[in-house]
């Protein structure tokens, strides 16, 4: 089974309006932790925001805010007021505490029409 | 600046001949790891290293070999390389001491042809 899911290939969305984009895990851990990450068209992959399994409230940096909805186990990422800049793909990534490995979901490729 | 570096950032080569990509970090991380990119996958973890003379294998590590002899380097090495090993590869790197330590910071990426 997969360990981080993303069902939207693609997204569109209009410049200063907010975007929800969706990430899925599976895990039976109860201890890890959750990352975004953007991939500008230049390709670095620069990290945007941690949520972990335990933190009670979710986590904001910015215009990035994560929903977190443990039960449901998702970690959706929410950009508010966007920005030409935000074009990119994002990957959501997860580490779980009993292990070492890293797992990354396919990715959600976002475009922002002016 | 505390980055992650890579060498080289493009390499273009020809099956069965052994090449070496370097990894380099200059903040003291313990946890490295090395990651291929292929269109509709995303990222695959191959090698990974909590730390010196400590590695072991991620999803995708046949066809490919670790060392870390320093805490600073972490190269990936490809012995004898196949078309299928056409890749953009990501070095990346954390303090992994749990939450958000463990935050992975990534080198520039290197683009791998094999011919």
């Amino acid at each position: 089974a997969q360990k981080i899911t993303q069902t939207q290939p693609g997204m569109f969305v209009q410049e200063k309006e907010a975007v929800t984009l969706d990430c899925t895990y599976d895990t039976s851990d109860q201890s890890y932790g959750l990352f975004w990450y953007k991939q500008p068209s230049s390709g670095e992959m620069i990290f945007l925001i941690y949520q972990g399994s335990y933190d009670e409230q979710n986590a904001t940096e910015g215009r990035y805010s994560l929903n977190f909805q443990k039960a449901r186990k998702s970690a959706n990422l929410v950009i508010s007021a966007s920005q030409l800049g935000d074009s990119a793909m994002y990957f959501c990534a997860m580490r779980e505490n009993s292990g070492n490995q890293f797992y990354f979901g396919t990715g959600t490729s976002l475009t922002v029409i002016p | 600046e505390a980055q992650v570096t890579q060498n080289p950032r493009y390499l273009i080569t020809v099956t069965g001949k052994k090449l070496t990509v370097t990894c380099s970090q200059n903040m003291n991380h313990e946890y490295m790891s090395w990651y291929r990119q292929d269109p509709g996958l995303g990222l695959r973890q191959i090698y990974y290293s909590m730390n010196v003379e400590v590695t072991d294998k991620g999803d995708v590590p046949e066809g490919y070999k670790v060392s870390r002899k320093e805490k600073r380097n972490f190269p990936l090495i490809l012995e004898s390389p196949s078309p299928n090993q056409t890749s953009l590869y990501f070095c990346a790197s954390s303090f992994s001491q749990g939450g958000s330590t463990d935050t992975q910071y990534f080198g520039p990426g290197t683009r791998l042809t094999v011919l």
